[in-house]
């Protein structure tokens, strides 16, 4: 299993500012993702990021706006860029540890209001 | 593309058995998955189906048609804590197995 914590956990920002969340896990993993989730909705992929190699972006997002970076195999961090009120979410870091293996461990997630 | 469908909502007593399907259309996955979120918490990994059948870890028990594109996550002996919502989830070939995934359904128990 993997232990993952996330900082911050929740924040409130002004528009037009930008936000920097940090997912350290507790162990090596290979693979790394970050998630948007809308409260009482789905999770939405925002990119995976593996070390070593550029994030690949789901459709919709973008590096300018979400730029990723990786720098180990137990740290990634994720920035909001130039937020708006449609940021608002809960950003949430997720790992596995192998590309083969199946069970996806979750951080507890950032809750981020923008104003 | 994907896409997951689930009932969004599902209501059920204490002690009753609860199945919740899940229906995909998908281009070629590896397997489907299932996770549980309670309100304020992070998905937590159910159960998982690389294959068609039946899979069982205790109360809860998942099962895969690949021929059906169907699944479903059964929960047997309701207790109150299982009030939660659940996403069924396909890990896709692409990009490492990515996992893609349903839009939940809302699981209330009652006494």
């Amino acid at each position: 299993s993997a232990v993952i914590s996330q900082k911050p956990s929740r924040d409130i920002c002004q528009r037009g500012t930008s936000l920097t969340i940090q997912c350290q896990v507790d162990s090596q993993v290979t693979m790394m993702f970050w998630y948007r989730q809308q409260p009482g909705q789905s999770l939405t992929l925002i990119a995976t990021a593996n070390q070593g190699s550029e994030a690949t972006y789901e459709s919709g997002f973008v590096i300018d706006k979400f730029p990723i970076s990786r720098p180990n195999l137990t740290f990634s961090t994720l920035t909001v860029s130039n937020m708006s009120p449609e940021d608002s979410s809960i950003y949430l870091c997720s790992v596995r540890q192998g590309a083969d293996l199946y069970e996806q461990y979750f951080g507890p997630g950032t809750r981020l209001t923008v104003t | 593309g994907q896409s997951l469908e689930q009932p969004s909502e599902v209501t059920a007593v204490e002690g009753a058995i609860v199945q919740i399907n899940c229906t995909y259309q998908t281009s070629g996955f590896y397997g489907l998955s299932w996770y549980q979120q309670h309100d304020g918490g992070a998905p937590t990994f159910l159960s998982y189906n690389g294959l068609d059948g039946l899979e069982e870890t205790g109360r809860f028990s998942s099962f895969l048609s690949r021929s059906d594109s169907y699944g479903y996550l059964l929960l047997q002996e309701l207790q109150m804590k299982d009030s939660a919502s659940y996403f069924c989830a396909v890990r896709v070939y692409n990009q490492g197995g990515k996992l893609i995934f349903g839009q939940g359904t809302e699981l209330s128990v009652k006494p």
